[in-house]
């Protein structure tokens, strides 16, 4: 079935610090791909989507690119704050309902000062 | 407006017992869905309402899970009798069109 790898946490940057997190999925079809994260405290927020290969999702200064050839969805940020610090998921939708997602495990990011 | 609320937000039963767990989606959402994480582990779909309906309850993991949603307002996840496996953090999230998926806090289950 369907399914979706990410990077194992934690992981732990400084500020201002080039951030990449991992994800690969695996799909029979052509899903809708995602990130989600989860602030301390709080409710998973959509961070960003990519509905077709080769869109590049982007919120917040991350940034990731639906990559059908080698079926990942990277994210990356240029510069981390410490307000960054949260659990991130990776998520791919299913074919007929965008909103019943397949999520990875989430990878805790910690950013120091 | 508000967002999806969850009750409680923290729950410690003993194995045995029931639990209810209570979600109150965006007003006017259709949709509503249940989703659970257990022992740090992804994120898995239990199941989706529209309106009062189950659409599909696929993720539902046996018949110790019971999910309703009274007159297509809030929605209860019963747990009967819990088992130790069923610790984990359960999160409910309502959508309507094509407005993005909202997501509650949760509620943290742990059965000792």
């Amino acid at each position: 079935g369907d399914s979706v790898t990410q990077m194992e946490g934690p992981v732990t940057l400084s500020e201002e610090a080039f951030l990449t997190i991992n994800c690969t999925y695996t799909a029979t079809g052509y899903p809708s791909l995602f990130w989600y994260v989860q602030y301390p405290g709080e409710g998973l927020q959509l961070l960003l989507k990519a509905t077709k290969a080769d869109d590049k999702g982007s919120n917040k200064g991350f940034e990731a690119t639906y990559r059908k050839e080698t079926t990942s969805f990277h994210l990356e940020k240029g510069s981390v704050q410490v307000s960054d610090s949260a659990v991130y998921f990776c998520a791919l939708s299913d074919p007929y309902n965008t909103d019943k997602l397949i999520f990875g495990t989430g990878t805790r990011l910690q950013v120091f000062p | 407006e508000a967002g999806v609320t969850q009750f409680p937000s923290h729950s410690v039963i003993e194995k045995g017992q029931t639990v209810t767990l209570r979600c109150d989606p965006i007003s006017g959402h259709d949709n509503l869905y249940w989703y659970r994480r257990v022992m740090g582990k992804e994120i898995k779909f239990l199941l989706h309402f529209v309106k009062e309906s189950k659409q599909d309850e696929s993720g539902m993991p046996n018949n110790r899970f019971l999910a309703e949603r009274t007159g297509g307002t809030y929605s209860t996840l019963k747990v009967q009798p819990a088992e130790l496996e069923d610790s984990g953090v359960y999160f409910c999230a309502s959508s309507q069109g094509i407005s993005p998926l909202h997501f509650g806090n949760g509620t943290r289950l742990t059965v000792t």
